[in-house]
């Protein structure tokens, strides 16, 4: 079945320091890929999202790339502040499971000032 | 729009006592579903919903009950609270147009319930 794999965590981080989270993925058919982020307290929340090989996605300066080469969606920061420190999670969706979510386990990231 | 609502907050039970988890979502969409979130597991499907009336088991369904009675509610209920369901509950509502990639999912807060 599919499945979703991030870099274990926690991860800690001065501000303006570079992030990169990873993420790899096993899928029968060709996935939409997701980032979500979770701030303390709350739900989640869309970051980016790539619906197909070599998309881009970004948003708030995060970005990731959908390599299907390498069946990888890793999330990268050029420059990280305090405001993100939250749960990042990778997500798949197969075009043909509706829109059933497959999560990976969730990245802590922590930004010291 | 509100988005997606859930109701209570936090919970405690004790063992065997039964509760709904209450979920709304005022965007019309179709496709809801029901989360559960521990830790280094991210997050787990247990029920899922497709449209009102239709309704079917996700990845961890056992000692939950789910009905759909109208597109905006889907409630989450658990018969036979147990220590096993100690999590934090997330229900969600999304849209998606075949065929196109657009699709987005929407998160309600949690619902952090506690079984002792």
């Amino acid at each position: 079945g599919d499945s979703v794999t991030q870099m274990e965590g926690p991860v800690t981080l001065s501000e303006e320091a570079f992030l990169t989270i990873n993420c790899t993925y096993t899928a029968t058919g060709y996935p939409s890929l997701f980032w979500y982020v979770q701030y303390p307290g709350e739900g989640l929340q869309l970051l980016l999202k790539a619906t197909k090989a070599d998309d881009k996605g970004s948003n708030k300066g995060f970005e990731a790339t959908y390599r299907k080469e390498t069946t990888s969606f890793h999330l990268e920061k050029g420059s990280v502040q305090v405001s993100d420190s939250a749960v990042y999670f990778c997500a798949l969706r197969e075009e043909t499971s509706g829109s059933r979510l497959t999560f990976g386990e969730g990245t802590q990231l922590t930004v010291n000032p | 729009n509100a988005g997606v609502t859930q109701t209570p907050k936090f919970q405690v039970l004790k063992t065997g006592q039964s509760m709904t988890l209450q979920c709304a979502q005022d965007m019309n969409h179709e496709y809801m579903s029901w989360y559960r979130q521990d830790p280094g597991m991210g997050l787990r499907l247990i029920h899922y919903s497709v449209g009102a009336g239709i309704t079917d088991q996700g990845e961890v369904p056992n000692g939950y009950n789910v009905s759909r009675s109208t597109t905006e509610d889907f409630p989450l209920r658990l018969l036979s609270a147990a220590p096993s369901q100690t999590s934090v509950y997330f229900c969600a509502s999304s849209y998606g147009i075949a065929g196109t990639g657009k699709y987005e999912q929407y998160f309600g807060p949690g619902t952090r319930l506690t079984v002792t």
